[in-house]
């Protein structure tokens, strides 16, 4: 079964940068655009960064130019580095499949990770 | 996209019907409309996508509906495990937007 295990997370200082990773199994994940989402305590779910199955990223405008995702795929590894973290970033950040083969953008996330918690805190 | 969810909490006893409402700021393309359910202390869960089709394992008393704008999703009999938040979410390519959330209570 399709399985997602993040890490990474902890208590950052503002400015600071943090490197999340997620490690996926149970499908090929080569395959599959990837997702980054964040949900702050109390709110409602943010996506915050695509990363097409060749690498390819776009990502949401608070975190443009601070935030950058990459992959292995002959790892089945995805990355998250967070970069000039700011206490408004403070959240679970959860790793999500996306879609694969024709429109693959165009797909919701199907699955999900359990969540790793950031805390930019001074 | 902005993604309205009504009503804020909903309050309904086990047995009963929810009807959940996600209304849209501009029309989305064929329907590339999610719903989540999303139980305490858990990750987000895909419950119908493309508005209408539910993800596999989900029972059949969830249903989608609606396009354009308008859309709802249906519990036709509440279960105890079904109180939870449910979001809505726009996947019409980025940025992939959620609404604020409904949240299911026990009356």
């Amino acid at each position: 079964q399709v399985q997602l295990v993040e890490s990474g997370g902890g208590v950052v200082q503002p400015g600071m940068s943090l490197r999340l990773s997620c490690a996926a199994s149970g499908f090929t994940f080569s395959d599959f655009a990837m997702h980054w989402i964040r949900q702050a305590p109390g709110k409602g779910p943010e996506w915050v960064i695509l990363i097409s199955h060749d690498g390819s990223s776009k990502s949401e405008d608070s975190v443009e130019g601070r935030f950058t995702s990459s992959r292995d795929n002959a790892k089945n590894t995805l990355h998250l580095q967070m970069n000039s973290l700011r206490s408004e970033d403070t959240a679970v950040y959860y790793c999500a499949r996306g879609g694969s083969g024709g429109d693959w953008a165009r797909r919701t996330f199907d699955a999900w990770g359990q969540g790793t918690m950031v805390t930019v805190s001074s | 996209i902005v993604l309205t969810q009504s009503p804020g909490t909903l309050s309904l006893s086990p047995g009963e019907r929810a009807t959940l409402s996600c209304r849209a700021s501009q029309s989305i393309s064929s329907s590339f409309l999610a719903w989540f359910q999303q139980r305490p202390g858990q990750a987000p869960r895909l419950l119908i996508y493309g508005a209408s089709t539910r993800s596999p394992g989900i029972p059949d008393r969830f249903s989608g509906s609606g396009s354009g704008t308008d859309f709802t999703l249906t519990i036709s009999r509440l279960e105890p495990e079904d109180f939870a938040v449910y979001w809505c979410q726009s996947y019409d390519g980025s940025p992939y937007t959620f609404g604020q959330g409904t949240k299911v209570e026990i009356k």
